[in-house]
């Protein structure tokens, strides 16, 4: 069964900064690793998602770094906003069917002004 | 709106009750997913289908049954609540396996207490 490492588990940044979510996973079969962020009372929602073929992608203020050898990867929020308060989850795909996700145990991302 | 829709959305239940939770999705969506979402453990799978009439087990699918008859619909019956059971519950649909991209679009969730 797959094993996924998220951490922090809690994170307060100040608006501007930076806000950085690791997450480690020991093996997958399949290329595609998303993030999800979830606001209080709603369902997680699709952020940002990386295929290992490529070691960064970015979206807006929103950055995913992959290491592949290291099996790791990173969000990074950049500027970082009050909106952007939230629960983020990262997510790797199982290795034996390519049906199933396993998510990290979440992030409390806090951002003050 | 287009999407996953869960009922209901909040429901208390006595131990040994058993109750049906909802779940349509309008996308024409193969893949779907039922999680539970309890405090510091993230989002656990219970039962995925990966197109109608084809169901298997998540990490989780004690004390649960679905079944998936038409593409639109995949309810979680829970068959004699515990205590245990007291989470939030997420259904999820996705348009091609969520390993090679298949980004979930997630209901807005059920929460159950088990009393």
């Amino acid at each position: 069964q797959q094993q996924v490492k998220q951490s922090p588990q809690s994170l307060i940044v100040q608006k501007g900064g930076i806000s950085i979510i690791n997450c480690a996973y020991e093996n997958t079969a399949f290329d595609y690793f998303p993030w999800y962020q979830q606001f209080p009372g709603k369902g997680p929602a699709l952020l940002i998602a990386i295929r290992p073929d490529v070691s960064e992608k970015k979206e807006g203020r929103f950055t995913i770094s992959f290491n592949k050898s290291a099996k790791q990867f990173s969000l990074h929020i950049m500027d970082s906003q009050p909106g952007d308060s939230a629960t983020y989850f990262c997510a790797v795909p199982n290795t034996g069917t390519a049906s199933k996700l396993t998510f990290g145990t979440g992030t409390r991302l806090q951002v003050t002004l | 709106n287009a999407g996953v829709t869960q009922t209901p959305k909040f429901q208390v239940l006595k131990t040994g009750q058993s109750m049906t939770l909802q779940c349509a999705q309008d996308m024409n969506h193969e893949y779907m997913s039922w999680y539970r979402q309890d405090p510091g453990m993230g989002l656990r799978l219970i039962h995925y289908s990966v197109g109608a009439g084809i169901t298997d087990q998540g990490e989780v699918p004690n004390g649960y049954n679905v079944s998936r008859s038409t593409t639109e619909d995949f309810p979680l019956r829970l068959l004699s609540a515990a205590p245990s059971q007291t989470s939030v519950y997420f259904c999820a649909s996705s348009s091609q396996a969520a390993g090679t991209g298949g980004g979930y679009t997630f209901g807005s969730g059920t929460r159950l207490t088990v009393v």
